[in-house]
C-alpha cells in the first residue's frame, strides 16, 4: 500500500523558514517523479514543484521560485521542501504526491506575525 | 502558463442524477488531464488520468473524456458519497495547473 506522510509544518513569522518532509513507502520511490501541491484555507489546489526520479530536474511555480527548494533522498525514500522567505500568502496545507497519483494527508503551514 | 477553466463552479443535483463537469484548457494539451475528488478536510482523491483512464479502485460510474482543449468528467448516477468538490489538472506543461473546482451539492 502506498503511504505518504508529511511532517514539518507549523506556525512561522513572515520572512521565516521551514523544512517540510515526506516519508514514502509502498512503491518504487526512486523511479517516481514527486510533487508538492498546496491548498490555502478555503481555496483551490496549487501545484508548487516537482522533482525527477534522480533529482536531476526540478520545476517550480513562479510564485515560489527562488524561495522554495525541492529535494529528495532516494536512500531514505524521502522528499523535502525547503521554504524560505515565507509570506502570509504561503499559508496553506502542503501535500506530498507521487506523480499526482497518490497523495499524503498534508501538513499545515501558517505564516503569521 | 496553461489556464484551466471549469464549469459550472457549483451545481445542485439529486441522488441518481447524471452529472457532467467541464474543463477547458487555454491551449491544446493532448490528453494530459487528471480529475480529482476532494471532501472537506481531506486530501484530493485521484479519479482519472490521461483524460479517460480510471484510477485503480475508482468505480465505473465515473468516466472522463476529451482531448486537446475540452474535457469532461461524468458521474453516471450520483450517490450520497459523491457530494464533494471536483478539480481538473493539466500535466502537459509547466507549471502544472488546476481548474478552480466544481462543488457538487445535494438538491
Amino acid at each position: 500500500e502506498v503511504q505518504l506522510v508529511e511532517s514539518g509544518g507549523g506556525l512561522v513569522q513572515p520572512g521565516g523558514s521551514l523544512r517540510l518532509s515526506c516519508a514514502a513507502s509502498g512503491f518504487a520511490f526512486d523511479n517516481t517523479w514527486m510533487d508538492w501541491v498546496r491548498q490555502a484555507p478555503g481555496k483551490g489546489l496549487e501545484w508548487v514543484a516537482n522533482i525527477k526520479m534522480d533529482g536531476s530536474e526540478m520545476y517550480y511555480v513562479d510564485s515560489v521560485k527562488g524561495r522554495f527548494t525541492i529535494s529528495r533522498d532516494n536512500a531514505k525514500n524521502s522528499l523535502f521542501l525547503q521554504l524560505n522567505s515565507l509570506r502570509i500568502e504561503d499559508t496553506a496545507v502542503y501535500y506530498c504526491s507521487a506523480s499526482l497519483n497518490h497523495w499524503g494527508h498534508g501538513t499545515l503551514v501558517t505564516v503569521s506575525s | 502558463d496553461t489556464q484551466m477553466t471549469q464549469s459550472p463552479s457549483s451545481l445542485s443535483a439529486a441522488v441518481g442524477d447524471r452529472v457532467t463537469i467541464s474543463c477547458r484548457a487555454s491551449h491544446g494539451i493532448r490528453n494530459s488531464v487528471s480529475w480529482f475528488q476532494q471532501k472537506p478536510g481531506k486530501a484530493p482523491k485521484p479519479l482519472i488520468y490521461g483524460a479517460s483512464i480510471l484510477q485503480s479502485g475508482v468505480p465505473s460510474k465515473f468516466s472522463g473524456s476529451g482531448s486537446g482543449t475540452d474535457f469532461t468528467l461524468t458521474i453516471s448516477s450520483l450517490q450520497p458519497e459523491d457530494f464533494a468538490t471536483y478539480f481538473c489538472l493539466q500535466y502537459e506543461t509547466y507549471p502544472r495547473t488546476f481548474g478552480p473546482g466544481t462543488r457538487v451539492e445535494i438538491k
